[in-house]
């Protein structure tokens, strides 16, 4: 079974741009989360997806934004870049019905975003 | 608000047993989660609690009292590969939204 995809993998962008990050999810699962890492902030969350519909939302700005296909591939957008968006944007995907299936998370391998 | 602490780094010697503790506030608590995340790596998912008690995965087991809004990580005949950082997380409420920890690093020495 393919694991999660991120593309792209590494991308630099410059201050006031935007950026569009994809995700496939494992096949089957239906829910897809998004993580800000940086080394002083550990994973924040972002906002997850199941079936289309943001289901959960993190403190970010509305510069963050997200969706989800019917085919459970997500992509996230940020628009109008700063210098602090540059982090590691982790996807993960999980069955997302309750107990441990929906705990365990599978992630991607990253987008590491630049900003200049 | 929710909070969640964890020691930011820990070292012990290899064929040793290490626990890291993670104690949590938050408001609709529903589980608590382990994941492992080696340098450059995607975190990995290791254990999940949601009642009371010990759940064991070969060398590894994770504890939780809800009482006390605390879990641990055990991890026994430690290997240098487990050096890494180990996130504690938790779910809140009915709609599953994971909040994590800021991490405990993790030093294997020989």
């Amino acid at each position: 079974k393919a694991g999660v995809t991120q593309t792209p993998r590494y991308l630099i962008k410059t201050r006031g741009q935007q950026v569009t990050l994809s995700c496939s999810p494992i096949s089957g699962h239906r829910s897809v989360s998004w993580y800000q890492q940086t080394p002083g902030q550990g994973l924040q969350f972002l906002f997850e997806y199941f079936s289309e519909t943001q289901r959960n939302k993190g403190n970010f700005p509305g510069r963050f934004s997200g969706r989800q296909f019917s085919n459970s591939r997500s992509e996230m957008n940020v628009s109008t870049l700063e210098l602090g968006d540059s982090a590691l944007y982790l996807c993960a995907s999980s069955l997302g019905t309750s107990g441990r299936r929906v705990n365990e998370q599978f992630f991607g391998p990253g987008t590491r975003l630049t900003v200049l | 608000g929710q909070s969640l602490e964890q020691p930011s780094e820990v070292t012990a010697v290899e064929g040793a047993i290490v626990q890291i503790n993670c104690t949590y506030q938050t408001s609709g608590f529903y589980g608590l989660s382990w994941y492992q995340q080696h340098d450059g790596g995607a975190p990995t998912f290791l254990s999940y609690n949601g009642l009371d008690g010990l759940e064991e995965t070969g060398r590894f087991s994770s504890f939780l009292s809800r009482s006390d809004s605390y879990g641990y990580l055990l991890l026994q005949e430690l290997q240098m590969k487990d050096s890494a950082s180990y996130f504690c997380a938790v779910t809140i409420g009915s709609s599953y939204k994971l909040i994590f920890g800021s991490g405990t690093r993790l030093l294997v020495r020989p």
